[in-house]
Formats: C-alpha cells, structure tokens, sequence
C-alpha cells in the first residue's frame, strides 16, 4: 500500500472549515483514499473515502486532486467535538480491509 | 445492536501471565482484526480474519496468538505477556459484501504488563 505524510498537529477555530492534508504521492491506479478519526481513548470511526472524485457525506468532504497524488479532508464548521486524530490511509479495496494506521493529524478545535 | 464490544476495558499483568482479550460483534460481518496502538502510534494489525474458522497474521504477530470458533466472536490470546505489550488494543470487524465495508472498532482493553 502506498505511503501517506499528514501534517502531525493542526488547529482550528469552533465554526471554522478545518482542512486537513494528505500527501499520497506513490498511489497506485487501484488504491483508494480512506479518512478514520480517533476521539480521544475511542477507537477508530470511518469518516469517508473516495477515488478519484470528490466525495461528500454528512461528516466531511474528500477532495482529491486530478493527479491523485494528494487530497484534502474538510470539515465545514468544525467543533470542539471533532477533536481527534485524523488518519489518511491509501490502500486498494480488495475485501478484507487490512488498512495501515500511521501517525494521523491531531487536530485541536478552539472556541 | 451493540456493535463491537471488547472485554475487559482495562487488565494489569506481570510479566509470564497469560490473558485471553474477548472481541464479539453482532453486525453479521465475516471480517474481524486485532489491532494495538502504543502511547502516540497509529495502530498495527496483530491478526486478521475473513470468517469463522479462517485467520491470518498481520504486521506484528509475534506474542499472539488468536482463534475464530463462530462468526461473533474472535479472542486475542497473550500466553507469556511482557512488557513491551503494554498497549491499547482494538478489535473491529467488517462486513464481506461487495463496495467498500468501513472498519467498525471496539472502544479497546488498556493493558499494562509489570
């Protein structure tokens, strides 16, 4: 599976979009973009995934650029509830799911 | 239903003991995964299984051992504990149907080895 790099730490402001980075430059064809977030001493819960289009649900948006190289996470009125780590994994979506966890964005929502 | 649900929430061990971390789920998904996460890590796959009766080793096995008897259930067993197993360990299943099946984690069992 193809290695990601997320900025470790983040801040954001209660209200504000948060906009968290993913650099996935050795994705493959075949691989997709995954986001899981870990509240503090939760496990961790799926946030969305996508392609090579955009995606949007009720949590977040995925935007992914056109090369695929890097894509976006972002949480449109972030609040102090969406404290967590967010983790950017890439790997294919043969079943089975084992996914890499690596070191996540810890991302700190202010009042 | 209850989702995941990991037992005991917390454990002390000395090292040499053994212990056996339960994992069961009530969503009907065939694939279930051992995870551990140290103070400030991602998470690394232990073991992994597609379906009762099925397992198989995932990045860091050693120390391990697991069984999969029915679809519910899937137990992480620790036979001589040490220290560097102290850890937070995660249970998840998934369901084996076509498109993407997200990852469902238990809240984990914290476990100290002195």
């Amino acid at each position: 599976d193809a290695k990601t790099t997320q900025p470790p730490s983040m801040d954001c402001a209660e209200g504000r979009a948060a906009n968290l980075p993913c650099n996935h430059s050795t994705i493959s064809g075949n691989e997709y973009v995954y986001w899981y977030r870990q509240i503090h001493s939760q496990g961790p819960q799926y946030i969305i995934h996508g392609l090579k289009n955009n995606e949007t649900n009720e949590m977040a948006s995925l935007i992914i650029t056109e090369d695929r190289k890097s894509s976006t996470l972002i949480l449109p009125h972030a609040t102090l509830r969406d404290t967590a780590v967010y983790y950017c994994i890439v790997a294919n979506n043969n079943a089975g799911n084992m996914l890499t966890f690596g070191g996540g964005t810890r991302l700190m929502v202010k009042p | 239903n209850a989702g995941v649900t990991q037992t005991p929430k917390f454990r002390i061990l000395k090292i040499g003991q053994s212990m056996t971390l339960q994992c069961t789920q009530d969503m009907n998904h065939n694939y279930m995964y051992w995870y551990r996460q140290d103070p400030g890590m991602g998470l690394k796959l232990i073991y992994y299984s597609v379906g009762a009766g099925i397992t198989d080793k995932g990045e860091v096995p050693n120390g391990y051992n697991v069984s999969r008897s029915t679809t519910e259930d899937f137990p992480l067993r620790l036979e001589l504990a040490a220290p560097s197993q102290t850890s937070v360990y995660f249970c998840a299943s998934s369901d084996s149907g076509t498109g993407y099946s997200p990852l469902h984690f238990g809240n984990g069992t914290r476990l100290t080895v002195t």
